[in-house]
């Protein structure tokens, strides 16, 4: 089983839709919890942190559930300026170690 | 003003050579990575230096060499290429005080092995 697992998609949406994503890991202990987002040929840039409470950024809300393991990303209002592969991203941070474990990515194509 | 750098942004090399790709960046971080991202775009960690030790050392086939002079530089030796060492390379940075752990990324370097 993967470690981070989301749908590959693609997501095809118009203009003006709400659109959720999924994602779940396998390790209970993972320590915090992020999105990303990456633009084809282009680098992962953070798009949001996730807080067990939810959190929102403007039409951006990202939710956490602990006890299923499982983070989403809601996006309201989707602009074309939307589209872009989404990376579910969590950190394990065992004995200090911080690298980030990446899920495959769901990618998103807004359109007119 | 760019905050993480990597030089070359492509690199075109036949199988056998000896290639380098460096990574600097300027926002006073003091944990750098190396990722790599195949063709599949899966995002996977190779390396980490932390302050210019090697805290991080993924399974990678020993002709990866990282090196760290300082705590803004962390670069990557790559010897006796491989087709399959055709990817994108990422370097990346973070403060590692912060809980939050948020890590930025260099644009890539573009290896082509043929």
């Amino acid at each position: 089983r993967k470690e981070v697992e989301q749908d590959p998609g693609p997501f095809n949406v118009p203009e003006g839709a709400t659109v959720a994503f999924n994602c779940t890991y396998s390790n209970s202990a993972s320590q915090s919890f992020f999105w990303y987002r990456q633009d084809c040929r282009k680098e992962p840039k953070l798009l949001m942190s996730v807080y067990s409470s939810g959190n929102e950024d403007g039409r951006f809300t990202a939710q956490l559930n602990r006890a299923s393991q499982y983070i989403s990303l809601l996006i309201r209002d989707s602009k074309l300026s939307d589209s872009a592969t989404y990376l579910c991203v969590v950190n394990n941070s065992p004995t200090g170690r911080r690298a980030l474990t990446f899920g495959s990515g769901t990618r998103l194509q807004v359109q007119p | 003003d760019t905050a993480v750098s990597q030089t070359p942004k492509y690199l075109v090399t036949q199988m056998g050579n000896d290639k380098s790709i460096k990574c600097e960046q300027n926002l006073g971080h003091d944990t750098m990575y190396w990722y790599k991202q195949d063709s599949k775009k899966f995002l996977k960690i190779m390396f980490s230096y932390n302050n210019k030790e090697l805290i991080i050392n993924e399974t990678v086939p020993n002709r990866f060499s990282p090196k760290s002079p300082d705590k803004a530089h962390l670069n990557l030796h790559i010897n006796s290429l491989e087709l399959g060492d055709s990817a994108v390379y990422f370097c990346a940075s973070s403060f590692s005080t912060s809980g939050d752990v948020k890590q930025y990324f260099g644009p890539g370097t573009r290896l082509t092995v043929t």
